[in-house]
């Protein structure tokens, strides 16, 4: 089975900090993404990367940035948290044999105060 | 560009009656359609997907979806609901002629299923 995990279920930070994100895949995907869902709008893409070193900005990347040094780590940055980043975020990861089929992680439950 | 509607934010069903969870979209050209389901606590899951042949779908758990081009729908069905099923149910739709990560999702809809 593929195996998503992210560093952490629950997160408080306070406005200002510096944030990361981890999220490991166990499957040697090639493509890996950052969500981030809300209540009433669903999930929205931030960034995804299809290689490593490479990375494509979501619909909504304002405020964050992401890294993907190795294969199977996929980190996404808040540089300067904000109250409205308070959010779950869910990591991705697709093989290039089946793209469309994405797998999902538990999520981070990230609150900024 | 593309969208997805999920018209209702909770159904209810009893336990044992058939299921339909609803969804619409919208794509300039041909989609590519899924559904994906999240239980309590845990991360999204993979249902099922229509790509292209068979307008009927047959996926995970005894769920299936019905591709209605005219209608542009892709509506979730299971003949027999089971309390296990109840979850938030999330439908997404990817226009063929766009890069595969761009993926867009619905709002949800959350699948209560009363014993």
């Amino acid at each position: 089975d593929v195996k998503v995990t992210q560093s952490s279920r629950y997160l408080v930070k306070r406005t200002g900090e510096k944030v990361f994100l981890e999220c490991v895949q166990d499957m040697d995907h090639e493509n890996m993404f950052w969500y981030r869902q809300d209540p009433g709008l669903g999930l929205r893409l931030i960034y995804f990367s299809y290689d490593v070193k490479m990375k494509e900005k979501g619909d909504i990347p304002e405020g964050y940035s992401v890294s993907r040094e190795k294969k199977e780590r996929f980190s996404l940055i808040l540089e300067s948290a904000s109250t409205n980043q308070t959010s779950m975020y869910l990591c991705a990861s697709s093989s290039d044999r089946a793209p469309d089929t994405q797998y999902f992680g538990p999520g981070t439950r990230l609150t900024v105060l | 560009a593309q969208s997805v509607a999920q018209p209702e934010d909770q159904v209810n069903v009893a336990e044992g009656n058939p299921l339909t969870v609803k969804c619409t979209y919208s794509v300039s050209g041909n989609p590519y359609l899924f559904w994906y389901v999240q239980y309590p606590n845990r991360g999204l899951q993979f249902l099922l997907k229509y790509i292209t042949g068979d307008n009927l779908v047959k996926g995970s758990y005894g769920f299936e979806a019905e591709f209605n081009k005219s209608q542009t729908s892709f509506h979730l069905k299971k003949p027999s609901a089971l309390v296990s099923d109840s979850a938030l149910y999330f439908c997404a739709v990817r226009d063929r002629s766009g890069g595969y990560q761009k993926v867009t999702f619905g709002t949800g809809t959350k699948l209560q299923v009363i014993p």
